[in-house]
């Protein structure tokens, strides 16, 4: 079944503790990118990836790291995770190129909660 | 240029009736306006998408309709079912390969049997 899998899918944090959030995606999918979902606010790009070892800031990238050391995976890391980055995430691929470039397979979230 | 301006925020429908959930967008580059539907506790999941070269698409009971000189386009659901009960979000970009999608803010649907 084509997909992209999150885990940890609920996490309860603290302040300060480093963590990784794994994304994996089986459709050889060369776009991979991360929102956040908050209520109010929608979705909010992180950052995302055109390809292996090409990454790009989103629209909310302070914070977070990332890295595309292999196809099928995109981690989103926290290196320091603060309260404000309590939200619900998602990680997302697209095939490039030709028409419907842009549709997006989603995963199922992380909600992440940081004390 | 970069918004899409999604409303309502929220609705309620009853069971039969039209649900209507509208966006604006500024960037007249945009060429690709799809919509995703979201269950909970699921992620977002393409519904229906059009290109700015047709005014409708219809697919089943959801349609879009969509108006390129006002920059609006439209969802409507037909005959709502319970199950149609979702957030719907619009989005908007150029069609080429990495472009990021820009979403509205979304609509929590609810219809109400």
């Amino acid at each position: 079944e084509a997909q992209v899998t999150q885990n940890p899918r609920y996490l309860i944090t603290v302040t300060g503790k480093k963590l990784t959030v794994t994304c994996s995606q089986n459709m050889n999918h060369e776009y991979m990118s991360w929102y956040r979902q908050d209520p109010g606010l929608g979705l909010r790009q992180i950052y995302y990836s055109m390809n292996v070892e090409v990454t790009d800031k989103g629209d909310v990238p302070e914070g977070y790291k990332v890295s595309r050391k292999e196809k099928r995976n995109f981690p989103l890391i926290l290196e320091s995770p603060s309260p404000n980055q309590t939200s619900l995430y998602f990680c997302a691929s697209s095939m490039t190129g030709g028409t419907g470039a842009n549709v997006l397979t989603f995963g199922a979230g992380s909600r992440l909660t940081v004390l | 240029q970069q918004q899409v301006k999604q409303s309502p925020q929220s609705l309620i429908v009853q069971k039969g009736g039209i649900s209507i959930i509208n966006c604006a967008y500024e960037n007249t580059a945009f060429d690709y306006f799809p919509w995703y539907q979201q269950f909970p506790g699921k992620g977002p999941a393409l519904l229906i998408a059009i290109r700015p070269d047709v005014s409708e698409k219809k697919e089943g009971r959801f349609t879009i309709s969509f108006n390129k000189s006002a920059k609006q386009f439209s969802l409507h659901i037909m005959d709502s079912q319970p199950g149609d009960s979702a957030t719907y979000f619009c989005a908007a970009s150029i069609d080429q390969a990495g472009t990021a999608l820009i979403f509205g803010k979304g609509t929590t649907l609810s219809v109400s049997s």
